[in-house]
């Protein structure tokens, strides 16, 4: 089982430009949550996808979106990059299938830089 | 915003055990209590959750007070890689397993 993997790990983008963020869900899991961490900060929740669609969005500005595909993996995409937007993006899988209190298993992040 | 209160930082000595607090002291009765931790640079790692009774697993153990206002995470015997910042949040039991509201955690320093 390969767990939750994302892509790329690093990438460096100018201001302005567009990123997209990749990631597979753990084998299993049909929900994947999307944060972003900030240096010296605990992780901010962005959104979640599950069957496809957004179900539940953290306070993030419509610059950020996404999709989830038929296989469950997730794409984030932010538009006009900021400075600020320079941060680790997680990727949280998890399965909304299993009854009961179930862990969200985490990626590795990828670590965008805005210059 | 995070409903727990955690200390910024926390010293152990290798070998020791790290006893780590968290207070959630507006808790509902039908949340729970979770760990994880995160390793410099890594994504978190899930370590243990509990409702109202004390849990153990081959990583920690989850002591909850009977008022469950309060709650610590027990490292047996902590070692140099224990050393991460460790999140406590509580959650409602159930659906959307995925999100989660992280607090500024404990940064826990294992000194050899």
């Amino acid at each position: 089982d390969a767990g939750v993997t994302q892509s790329p790990t690093h990438l460096i983008k100018t201001r302005g430009q567009q990123v997209t963020l990749r990631c597979s869900p753990k084998s299993g899991h049909d929900t994947v949550s999307w944060y972003q961490q900030a240096l010296g900060q605990g992780p901010q929740f962005i959104f979640q996808y599950y069957e496809e669609e957004e179900r539940q969005r953290g306070n993030f500005p419509d610059r950020f979106s996404g999709h989830q595909f038929p296989n469950y993996s997730s794409e984030l995409n932010v538009n006009a990059l900021l400075l600020g937007d320079s941060a680790l993006y997680l990727c949280a899988s998890s399965s909304d299938r299993r009854q009961g209190n179930t862990e969200a298993f985490f990626g590795q992040g990828t670590r965008l830089t805005v210059v | 915003d995070a409903k727990t209160t955690q200390p910024t930082s926390m010293d152990c000595a290798e070998g020791r055990a790290a006893n780590l607090p968290c207070n959630h002291s507006t808790i509902s009765g039908n949340e729970y209590v979770y760990w994880y931790r995160q390793i410099h640079s890594q994504g978190p790692q899930y370590i243990i959750h509990g409702l109202k009774n004390n849990e153990t697993n081959e990583m920690a153990s989850l002591i909850i007070t009977e008022d469950r206002k309060s709650s610590t995470l027990i490292l047996p015997h902590a070692t140099l890689r224990d050393t991460a910042v460790y999140y406590c949040i509580v959650r409602v039991a159930g659906g959307n397993t995925g999100k989660l509201i992280f607090g500024q955690g404990t940064t826990l320093q294992v000194k050899p």
